[in-house]
């Protein structure tokens, strides 16, 4: 088991809200990547996070959105949901001395 | 964009029987993931293989990397229903993005 938890594990939410998810990173881990699994599908690169900065973006709308703070936590925000949002949210961490990322178990996100 | 190719993306097999799923990336790199994913779950870190010729074994799977033809298998032997699972490659850029092919859901039947 790795040191990334995420919170909440699931999470029902309407179309057209707002919704924030929660990442810890792992201990001595300055990186956050965020990926999106929609069913059936490999995860997606949402963006990245080093050092409280955004550190690259993959081919995602501007109302997904995140934050890095000073511990290396992170959260992920998104904004007016859409039904396609419905998805495996999952967090992973990573140092810049080891080239591995450490998924955490991941926030379940239906939108209905 | 880099891309990644699994194939097969569905495997039936038989316990006791071998064989290999492929990954096919499109853009040089010399960093190469495999990860399990049971139903419902996160992803668990399998190999990691930073080298041409990289080969690493961990029971039943042996993973290996041929950069220069932008290859890497995941072998199987001797398969046991406890392998039953979705394996992902996963293709590294020097920014620590991760690229992930499409997976392969693998069912062992007895």
């Amino acid at each position: 088991e790795t040191g990334v938890t995420q919170s909440p594990t699931h999470l029902i939410k309407t179309r057209g809200q707002q919704v924030t998810l929660r990442c810890s990173s792992q201990s001595g881990h300055n990186t956050v990547s965020w990926y999106q699994q929609a069913l059936g599908q490999g995860p997606q690169f949402i963006f990245q996070y080093y050092r409280e900065e955004e550190n690259g973006r993959g081919n995602f709308p501007p109302r997904f959105s995140g934050l890095q703070f000073p511990n290396y936590s992170s959260e992920l925000n998104v904004n007016a949901l859409e039904l396609d949002d419905s998805a495996l949210y999952l967090c992973a961490s990573s140092s810049g001395v080891v080239p591995e990322a450490f998924f955490g178990q991941g926030t379940r996100l239906t939108v209905v | 964009e880099l891309k990644v190719e699994q194939n097969p993306l569905f495997l039936s097999m038989q316990e006791g029987k071998n064989y290999t799923i492929y990954c096919n990336y499109s853009t040089t790199s010399d960093r190469l993931y495999w990860y399990r994913q049971d139903p419902g779950k996160s992803l668990e870190s399998l190999f990691v293989l930073l080298s041409n010729g990289a080969v690493k074994q961990e029971g039943r799977l042996m993973a290996s990397l041929d950069t220069k033809a932008r290859l890497s298998t995941l072998h199987i032997t001797a398969a046991v229903h406890d392998l039953s699972a979705t394996y992902f490659c996963a293709v590294g850029s020097t920014l620590g993005r991760l690229y992930f092919g499409r997976g392969t859901q693998l069912t062992v039947w007895p």
